[in-house]
């Protein structure tokens, strides 16, 4: 059974400085991606990966940066967060055999 | 504009009671169609998808949902609701069929009175 793994779960951190929540995945699952979640607006794509180095941008990919070295991670850096970036953020895989998996979340606050 | 619409924002129905939640689409082809059930403060479950075949589709906790082509729609329901079925619910759909673009309509909060 494909699990997504996301850490740290909670996060509040300051304004400017630099953070990266982790993904990372059980199996070998090629296409993942980052998503944030806010009231009234639902879930929007920040960013996908189609495989190893290869990302490109989804609804929402200001303010974000990712990387995909390897296969089973897939980490969601905000180089600069500000507070307008305080939302849930939540990572996924795709299986063609079972669809979307979605890890735990990340609640982030930026102060 | 490629859209998930989920028209009810907010349902409320008796326990025991059956539901109906509507969910409908503005892509040309027939995309991949999910549900998602998201209680307070946790992550996403995924409740039923659809791929292709069978338009009937069933999933967990009871749930089942049916694809109508003709009307672009992917409503959920359940004959008889529980109490504790009361959550958020997420239709989404990825029209790529690929497995990279997501798309969420913006949710439908169920109360479950007794």
């Amino acid at each position: 059974e494909a699990q997504v793994t996301q850490n740290p779960r909670y996060l509040i951190t300051v304004t400017g400085k630099k953070l990266t929540v982790t993904c990372s995945q059980n199996m070998n699952h090629e296409y993942m991606s980052w998503y944030r979640q806010d009231p009234g607006l639902g879930l929007r794509q920040i960013y996908y990966s189609m495989n190893v180095e290869v990302t490109d941008k989804g609804d929402v990919p200001e303010g974000y940066k990712v990387s995909r070295k390897e296969k089973r991670n897939f980490p969601l850096i905000l180089e600069s967060p500000s507070p307008n970036q305080t939302s849930l953020y939540f990572c996924a895989l795709f299986s063609p055999l079972t669809g979307y998996t979605f890890g735990s979340g990340t609640r982030l606050t930026v102060v | 504009a490629q859209s998930v619409t989920q028209p009810d924002i907010h349902i409320t129905v008796s326990e025991g009671a059956s539901l109906e939640l509507r969910c409908n689409y503005s892509y040309g082809a027939t995309p991949y169609l999910f549900w998602y059930v998201q209680s307070p403060g946790q992550g996403l479950q995924l409740l039923l998808k659809y791929f292709s075949g069978d338009t009937l589709v069933q999933g967990i906790k009871g749930f089942e949902a049916e694809f109508k082509r003709s009307q672009s729609s992917f409503n959920l329901r359940k004959p008889s609701v529980h109490w504790s079925d009361a959550a958020e619910y997420f239709c989404a759909v990825d029209d790529s069929n690929s497995g990279y673009a997501l798309n969420f309509g913006k949710g439908t909060s169920l109360l479950v009175t007794p």
